[in-house]
């Protein structure tokens, strides 16, 4: 069935250390991937997206990496700040013409100063 | 602009009563999904609308509905309600468009809480 999960559900590091978070799926024929942020109280915040097509993409301070052959997605975060303490989602997408996202349990990432 | 509204933000309701949910998406996007978030599931697909036309449907029971209008603002029910439909309640809204860079953008939510 669909499934995306995550290694780890908790990851501390220190402020200014890079942070690598770890997303395992399932469905092979998940085309579209996606990470979010999650603050205490607050909705998903879209950080970074990434299509199959693609092994690498990189944003500000973000660098999503796709795996198709062992179905692996990581998600690092460089120079960690503790404003990037949050819980972490990776979701996919494999319906073509559906914006459904099946999502994975999170992982808390929690920065030391 | 404004980001995705929802309201209300804080609900108490008891066993047996329905809810109603609203979702107001950023001015301009059609499609609008719901998603329960609880610690136990977390994240769960409940139902795509897209130009008042449901989509795509999650695996909760018939319990769970919802409904678009003409200015693509969308309400969800919750009827007979139980104990285990406590959750925060999520709403995305997004252009309906795959190019990279276009996502889904999510409302504070609202924290149903079930007595």
């Amino acid at each position: 069935g669909e499934s995306v999960g995550l290694h780890l559900p908790t990851l501390s590091v220190q402020e200014g250390d890079n942070s690598i978070i770890n997303c395992a799926y399932s469905n092979s024929a998940s085309d579209y991937f996606i990470w979010y942020k999650q603050e205490s109280g607050k909705g998903p915040q879209f950080i970074i997206d990434i299509r199959s097509n693609m092994d690498k993409r990189q944003g500000q301070r973000v660098t999503v990496l796709l795996n198709k052959t062992v179905k692996h997605l990581s998600l690092q975060i460089a120079a960690t700040q503790p404003g990037d303490s949050a819980v972490y989602f990776c979701a996919e997408s494999s319906q073509g013409g559906s914006e459904k996202l099946v999502f994975g349990k999170g992982t808390k990432l929690t920065v030391n100063p | 602009k404004a980001g995705v509204t929802q309201t209300p933000r804080y609900l108490i309701k008891t066993r047996g009563q329905q809810v109603t949910l609203s979702c107001s998406p950023i001015s301009g996007h059609r499609s609008v999904s719901w998603y329960q978030q609880t610690p136990g599931q977390g994240l769960q697909f409940l139902f795509e609308y897209f130009s008042e036309t449901q989509r795509n449907k999650g695996n909760f029971p018939g319990r769970f509905s919802g409904r678009q209008f003409s200015n693509s603002r969308s309400e969800m029910n919750v009827s007979t309600l139980e104990l285990g439909d406590s959750a925060l309640y999520l709403c995305a809204s997004s252009l309906m468009n795959r190019g990279l860079g276009t996502e889904a953008f999510f409302g504070q939510g609202t924290r149903l809480t079930v007595v």
